[in-house]
């Protein structure tokens, strides 16, 4: 158990769709990153945020957002589904801005199974 | 384009094996490379390595980065069927962006 949390564990809509992924991270980190894994594509880191504020922006839709709380747990929302974006979404957090903080380590949430028909 | 390179894409070996996977990056102003381990669901941290030349151990799991060519390798030696996994090789470059290999399957045939 990372210290991770994710929730829900499985969520199935329907395309058009809008939905909230949501994540806690381990307690006294304060970065929280968020990527997306399906079968062709492998993972792909979305967006970070640090202390509230985004820090860094990868391969992130214009349909998908988030945002972290002042609590620092951080939402993704989703909206417009397609299928592609059927996928495990999974959050990491860490101490620092740093993607790995002292030691390198991102600790990974147990991620959210998505499945858009 | 910041790319993360991983061979072989799969591997099938008997326990007490021992296996070299590989991981090669082409990234702007690279950091550091990490390895982690996928099971069954969420990625665990394996590594960092940043000094090129200097070898991280953790049990039978050992691996080296080697900056000139631009690579890394993940040892594993006496190899056990908890080891089955897929591992992913990460480069993380300098606005603090992870790139993923798409990662090596390993099986272990007990």
């Amino acid at each position: 158990d990372s210290g991770v949390t994710q929730t829900p564990k499985h969520l199935i809509t329907a395309t058009g769709q809008r939905v909230t992924l949501r994540c806690s991270p381990r307690s006294g980190d304060l970065s929280v990153y968020w990527y997306q894994q399906s079968l062709d594509q492998g993972l792909q880191f979305l967006i970070q945020y640090y202390n509230g504020e985004e820090r860094a922006k990868g391969n992130i839709l214009e349909r998908f957002s988030a945002q972290q709380f002042p609590d620092l747990h951080s939402e993704l929302n989703l909206s417009s589904l397609e299928l592609g974006d059927s996928a495990l979404y999974f959050c990491a957090s860490s101490v620092s801005p740093l993607a790995g903080g002292a030691e390198g380590t991102q600790y990974f949430g147990p991620g959210t199974r998505l499945l858009v028909l | 384009e910041d790319k993360v390179v991983q061979s072989p894409l799969s591997l099938v070996v008997h326990e007490g094996d021992t296996v070299t996977l590989n991981c090669s990056y082409e990234v702007t102003n690279f950091r550091s490379l990490l390895w982690y381990k996928q099971e069954k669901k969420a990625p665990t941290f394996l590594f960092m390595l940043t000094s090129s030349g200097i070898e991280k151990k953790s049990g039978r799991l050992s691996s080296i980065l080697d900056k000139k060519e631009l690579s890394s390798i993940l040892n594993i030696t006496a190899t056990q069927t908890g080891d089955s996994a897929i591992y992913l090789c990460a480069a993380l470059f300098g606005n603090e962006k992870l790139t993923f290999g798409t990662g090596t399957r390993l099986t272990i045939i007990p």
